[in-house]
């Protein structure tokens, strides 16, 4: 199975930092990666797919890059809506893996 | 509009068999590309993908829970069935069902539109 580790775990910031959370994946998963967003008690939200591709619907201060084994995910001007847990996931090959996730806390 | 909601039961004692279901409505899973997936998420810790069953009936398990788990289909009925054998206290989680499906037609499946989840504890 393809391990996925982010980090950091907990990210601590303010309104307006920007803010990047890494994965990365145990073997090449080429850009077959997905983000998501939780808030508590939600289900996740997609808010990236293959890589660097925005779902619709979503502002266009996130984005994401990487490929192959390294990948980031990027808040340009953290917003208060923004407070979450994020998920990477790569849909490379079953089984489908999730990263332990990253809490995006307020400074 | 599309929506997808679980039920089962809120409390299943160890050893018991945990039988979930995923109703959907604004899509149907006779469509080529469409699937159904299901997630899990043990209070306070990470989303673990469980398994997925597609259009054409495939399906695909998570390598550790392989043996427990069985997915189903009724498609007449919009609904997608999860059975898990041999529960455990650390099956304690909010289980979730995802419509799941082909981007574009490119071969890129994802988990776009999520129920709310259904929370079940193990316990005697």
């Amino acid at each position: 199975d393809i391990q996925m580790t982010q980090s950091p775990s907990t990210l601590s910031a303010s309104v307006g930092d920007r803010v990047t959370i890494t994965c990365r994946a145990s073997q090449s998963i080429s850009s077959r990666l997905a983000w998501y967003q939780q808030k508590p008690g939600k289900a996740p939200k997609l808010l990236i797919y293959q890589a660097s591709s925005l779902e619709s619907g979503v502002p266009s201060r996130f984005s994401g890059s990487g490929s192959g084994t390294e990948f980031t995910l990027t808040i340009s001007s953290l917003q208060p809506d923004d407070f979450a847990t994020y998920y990477c996931q790569q849909y490379n090959s079953y089984p489908w893996t999730f990263g332990q996730g990253t809490k995006v806390e307020i400074k | 509009q599309v929506t997808l909601r679980e039920s089962g039961p809120a409390l299943v004692k160890p050893t018991q068999t945990l039988t979930l279901t995923c109703t959907f409505s604004g899509f149907s899973l006779s469509t080529s590309g469409m699937c159904v997936s299901w997630v899990r998420q043990p209070p306070g810790k990470a989303l673990e993908w469980l398994a997925l069953i597609a259009w054409d009936d495939d399906k695909y398990y998570t390598t550790s829970l392989k043996t427990r788990l069985t997915i189903s289909k009724d498609t007449s009925k919009n609904q997608v069935v999860l059975t898990m054998t041999n529960l455990d206290p650390v099956d304690t989680a909010t289980y979730y069902c995802a419509r799941t499906r082909d981007y574009f037609g490119s071969g890129i499946f994802l988990m776009d539109v999520w129920g709310q989840g259904t929370t079940v504890t193990v316990s005697s």
